[in-house]
């Protein structure tokens, strides 16, 4: 059965810090890997998502990489700013129709 | 990309009442699917709903319990049956897009934040 954890559960930096957040996963077999952001009391935003082909996926500041042989993947955040200050989900496709969702990261970047 | 609506955004619902949570996608789509978010919690899987079909349930989520009607490609509902204040939670509506250069994007509607008293 896959799980899905994420560390740290949360996270205060100040404004301007790079920043990494973790995601693992324990069955390697998966179709893809997708980062989201959840504002409070909002839905949810895809930030990025990697194939399992794929490496790593880059988007602005904010860069995912994945290595499925270890089960790992990582959300890079550069330049972090207050608007950064959010819940960060790691969420693996486990199979065509399943997703699941690790329990967060809430992420706080102080001005 | 996919616009998703949902209705209504919250409501406040008395105990052993059922409540219906509507949402609309701004393009057809194949599978729809329907998270739970209880408070601090991540997101878990109730259901995925396929137009023409039957909806396939999650472990631990049960038709009589949380009904989900598909009635064509762009809208779905999700009926909260017989609520008990653990029923209380932040209901997402999510579809699947294929897009150029993002295959299998996932995406979210705002969700339906429900209380039970």
């Amino acid at each position: 059965k896959q799980e899905v954890t994420q560390i740290p559960a949360a996270l205060s930096v100040p404004e301007g810090e790079n920043l990494v957040l973790n995601c693992s996963f324990t069955d390697s077999a998966i179709y893809n890997l997708q980062w989201f952001r959840q504002d409070p009391g909002k839905g949810l935003t895809s930030l990025l998502l990697i194939q399992s082909s794929q490496r790593e996926q880059t988007s602005g500041r904010l860069n995912a990489s994945l290595d499925k042989s270890s089960g790992r993947s990582t959300l890079y955040i550069a330049a972090s700013q207050p608007g950064d200050s959010a819940t960060y989900l790691c969420a693996v496709k486990a199979s065509y129709d399943k997703v699941i969702f690790g329990p967060g990261t809430s992420l706080s970047v102080i001005p | 990309s996919a616009v998703i609506s949902q209705k209504p955004s919250r409501d406040i619902c008395q105990r052993g009442t059922s409540l219906t949570i509507q949402c609309q996608v701004d393009s057809q789509v194949t599978m729809m699917f329907w998270y739970r978010q209880q408070p601090g919690q991540s997101l878990t899987l109730i259901a995925t709903a396929n137009q023409g079909s039957e909806a396939t349930y999650e472990s631990g989520f049960v038709i009589d319990k949380f009904p989900i009607s598909r009635p064509n490609l762009t809208f779905s509902t999700l009926t909260v049956s017989n609520m008990s204040p653990e029923d209380s939670s932040i209901y997402l509506c999510s579809v699947e897009k294929i897009n150029r250069g993002r295959t299998d994007t996932q995406y979210f509607g705002p969700g339906t934040r429900l209380t039970v008293l």
